[in-house]
């Protein structure tokens, strides 16, 4: 099964509004990473968090992580047409340090 | 200017028909990865690579193989075709070790493959 799951699998905002995605895992986690695909292009790394980090930013981007709940989210401020893609959480496990496991995605929709 | 580079990007073809799809990354990386995107299901790996001749199974490798001969290089191959391997096919790489940076992936364009 899927170690990532992202919640919504879809969403609509107007240009301008922030946008939030959830991911959740199942499993000890050495690091979280989010990727962004535009559509049926290959996936561009957006950001990591390590497990024993809470919180990061870059540029637009917004990070959070709580392991208690084994939980991660994406926020985008201020979105824009070009943010119109879709995001994919992928998780770094403990002992595997090599394998990522993605989840199914958000699709994000940004419109003028 | 480092890239992944996946050929070709596009291709039909008919059931039963060997096929390969080549993937070169040019960043020296021991790390390499073949997944395949299907609608609702996200990106699933099919094999990977810790580096030269040492492969082994992902997630879903039924009906694919692949080689590592040299670090540069990691083809999949199709040795036999069937319909339900139509998808979205993505190669990617990585380097191994410690710091932030070796986490990172760094995917190919990708392939979408048609088999009738």
């Amino acid at each position: 099964s899927q170690q990532g799951e992202e919640d919504p699998q879809a969403l609509s905002i107007q240009e301008g509004e922030n946008a939030t995605m959830n991911c959740s895992y199942k499993t000890s986690i050495n690091n979280l990473q989010w990727y962004r695909q535009n559509s049926g292009r290959g996936l561009v790394h957006l950001i990591l968090i390590r497990s024993n980090e809470r919180e990061k930013h870059s540029g637009r981007l917004r990070v959070t992580l709580d392991t208690s709940k084994k939980s991660s989210s994406l926020l985008i401020t201020a979105s824009r047409a070009a943010d119109t893609a879709s995001y994919f959480c992928a998780v770094g496990r403990t002992g595997t340090a090599s394998k990522l496991t993605f989840g199914t995605g958000t699709r994000l929709q940004v419109t003028l | 200017e480092a890239q992944v580079t996946q050929n070709p990007r596009y291709l039909i073809t008919v059931t039963g028909k060997k096929l390969t799809v080549t993937c070169s990354q040019n960043m020296n990386h021991e790390y390499m990865s073949w997944y395949r995107q299907d609608p609702g299901l996200g990106l699933r790996q099919i094999y990977y690579s810790m580096n030269v001749e040492v492969t082994d199974k992902g997630d879903v490798p039924e009906g694919y193989k692949v080689s590592r001969k040299e670090k540069r290089n990691f083809p999949l191959i199709l040795e036999s075709p069937s319909p339900n391997q139509t998808s979205l096919y993505f190669c990617a790489s990585r380097a191994i070790g410690s710091g932030l940076a070796k986490n990172i992936q760094y995917f190919g364009a990708g392939t979408r493959l048609s088999v009738l």
